[in-house]
């Protein structure tokens, strides 16, 4: 089946770890995204890619990293420098970014 | 920063009625999309317009577009019980940055 798969859907961390998100996609889209949401909130967008070797910071990058290495993944790391990681996150993908956009299910990430 | 905000924050209807809600947006956009999500889920795509359109119709749902006013309203006719989730609007600039919305929280009651 075609789709968007994030992993793993529930996450914990401990405080000062850095923690990395997975996000896949065999849809052949080029633009991928990751977006926090926290609760009862809209999505906040974190980095983005619109080809492979190439991303931008988003609205709240800070704390974030990313890597573009091949078409079909844009993993997401949490850094020890996020002070307030503890949210749901989604990744999002789209044929040129001109399209609609395909979300994974998404990630709940804890800090215990 | 936020590019869309939405209005209403949450919104209660009878099954049957009929749901209003509005977008605005800061900045010249390529599309606005709506999107929902129901609790604790993605978001599944809804309805796309492109800047150039002022009307959109899909099924139950009627989108407009006003880029003077940066304003988007998306209405759900004959709403079901089903229907109850979160809607998101979302632009995409012309850097290819999907912004999303606050959202309306809408609640259809059986």
């Amino acid at each position: 089946d075609g789709g968007i798969t994030q992993s793993p859907k529930y996450l914990f961390r401990k405080e000062g770890q850095n923690v990395t998100l997975s996000c896949e996609q065999n849809l052949n889209h080029d633009a991928m995204y990751w977006y926090r949401q926290d609760p009862g909130q809209g999505l906040r967008l974190i980095y983005y890619s619109q080809i492979v070797n190439d991303f931008q910071k988003g609205d709240i990058a800070e704390g974030y990293s990313v890597s573009r290495e091949k078409k079909e993944s844009f993993p997401l790391t949490v850094t020890s420098a996020q002070k307030n990681p503890t949210a749901f996150y989604l990744c999002a993908s789209s044929v040129k970014g001109d399209t609609e956009a395909f979300f994974g299910q998404g990630t709940r990430l804890t800090v215990v | 920063s936020q590019q869309g905000e939405e209005d209403p924050q949450a919104l209660s209807i009878q099954e049957g009625e009929n749901a209003t809600m509005n977008c605005s947006y800061k900045t010249s956009i390529n599309n606005l999309q709506w999107y929902r999500q129901n609790s604790g889920r993605g978001l599944v795509h809804l309805i796309l317009i492109r800047s150039n359109e002022r009307e959109k119709h899909s099924g139950r749902l009627r989108v407009t577009l006003d880029t003077s006013k940066k304003s988007s309203s998306l209405l759900i006719t004959a709403s079901r019980a089903a229907d109850t989730a979160s809607y998101f609007c979302a632009t995409l600039d012309s850097s290819y940055k999907l912004i999303f919305g606050s959202g309306t929280r809408l609640l259809v009651r059986p």
